[in-house]
Formats: C-alpha cells, sequence, structure tokens
C-alpha cells in the first residue's frame, strides 16, 4: 500500500528566500511521485514527476523535488519564493491503481 | 477536448436529493479518477476505473455513491439522497498509464443545503 505524509501543513516564507516543502513516502511498489500545485479557486497543475530516471526532477516555475529512496523523502524545494508561488501543494504517490495524496501544504508568501 | 471537462461547475442541491456529476476525459486516456476535497481536507480518493476492468471502488463512503463509466470514455458519479456532509469539490481525473501524471478537471463544487 502507498502513503504520503506532508510534514507542514503550512509553511511562510518571505519573498525572495527559499522554499522547502516536505514530503515522506510509503509505498510496496517502485514508486512513482508527483508534486501538483493548486492556487485559490483553481484546479491542480503538475509541478513536476519523478518516475525512476534522474532523482533530481526539476518542473515548472522554478520548482525542483529530489528522490531520496534511502531516506523515503521527495522534498520539494525553490532557491527564491516568488508572491505568486502563495498556494497549496500537494505531494502525491502512485504504484498500483490510485494516486495516493498528501493532506497539503498551504504555502504562504510574505512582502 | 484538450482538457478533462466537468459538469456542472456549481450545483446547488436539496438534502436528499439526487446529484450527478459529469466527467469528460482527455481523449484515449484509460485511466479515470473520481476525487473529493472538502474544505480544509486533502484529497479524497473515491474510485478509480482502468480499461476494462473492474472499478476500484474502495474509496466510495456510503452506498449513497454510485459511479459509472460508459465506453471507457465518460464518467457519472451520482450521489443518491445528498447530506450537507456531501458538499465538497468533486474532481475527476484523467491517465493514460497508472504511473504518468493526472490530468485534472476544474471541479464540481457541490453545495447540499
Amino acid at each position: 500500500a502507498q502513503s504520503v505524509t506532508q510534514l507542514d501543513s503550512h509553511v511562510s516564507v518571505s519573498e525572495g528566500t527559499p522554499v522547502l516543502l516536505r514530503c515522506n513516502y510509503s509505498s510496496s511498489y517502485s514508486p512513482s511521485l508527483f508534486w501538483y500545485v493548486q492556487h485559490p479557486n483553481k484546479g491542480l497543475q503538475l509541478l513536476l514527476k519523478y518516475t525512476s530516471a534522474a532523482t533530481l526532477v526539476k518542473g515548472i516555475n522554478g520548482f525542483e523535488a529530489e528522490f531520496k529512496k534511502s531516506e523515503t523523502s521527495f522534498h520539494l524545494t525553490k532557491p527564491s519564493a516568488h508572491m505568486s508561488d502563495a498556494a497549496e501543494y500537494f505531494c502525491v504517490v502512485t504504484g498500483g491503481n490510485k494516486l495516493v495524496f498528501g493532506a497539503g501544504t498551504i504555502l504562504r508568501v510574505k512582502s | 477536448g484538450a482538457g478533462v471537462s466537468q459538469s456542472p461547475s456549481n450545483k446547488v442541491t436539496e438534502k436528499g436529493k439526487d446529484v450527478e456529476l459529469r466527467c469528460d476525459p482527455i481523449s484515449g486516456h484509460t485511466a479515470l479518477y473520481w476525487y473529493r476535497q472538502s474544505l480544509g481536507q486533502g484529497l479524497e480518493f473515491l474510485i478509480y476505473f482502468q480499461g476494462n476492468s473492474a472499478p476500484d471502488k474502495s474509496g466510495l463512503p456510503s452506498d449513497r455513491f454510485s459511479a459509472e463509466r460508459t465506453g471507457g470514455s465518460v464518467s457519472t458519479l451520482t450521489i443518491q439522497r445528498t447530506q450537507q456532509e456531501d458538499s465538497a469539490v468533486y474532481l475527476c481525473a484523467s491517465t493514460n498509464q497508472g504511473n504518468t501524471e493526472a490530468f485534472f478537471g476544474q471541479g464540481t463544487r457541490l453545495t447540499v443545503v
């Protein structure tokens, strides 16, 4: 079975500072992992995905994530936050039938 | 179409009424998911269709919920005798294979009054 734990329900950063959103997963399979972003009153948009190729994955809008099997982690990072990054972020694992979502992390960016 | 289409975008219904929510996946996608997103909650898996296989219904919260997928394309999620706790955004997603990214519709916001 798969599960995902997003370690922070809320993260607040200042504009221009680094972003770190933490995700740990559990999977019986070789997992595929994703990060999705949801802006207020908008649909879910894929930021990036890991599917057993390179462990460092680059996504849209300057985000990247590193798959660390030994730590069962897939943390999302960005070197410099922008006001437009304020949104809710979901870490997702799949390896079987269903996409399993984390509870989400709300990112707040202060000016 | 170019993306996953859901209708209606908003639905207000009276408690006890039945509702049908529609999802039109991306053409050619074999897998289709329904999720529910309640206020302040994460995404709750409801049901998964893959090709002609029996659907995975393990996430349906009660027997008031059912879903069909006709001809491997359009899906309808039906909620009978709606309750106020059914109020949520219902999201549909489709994907080509189990391990590639899922594309989500904009959702149907259901409000039960």
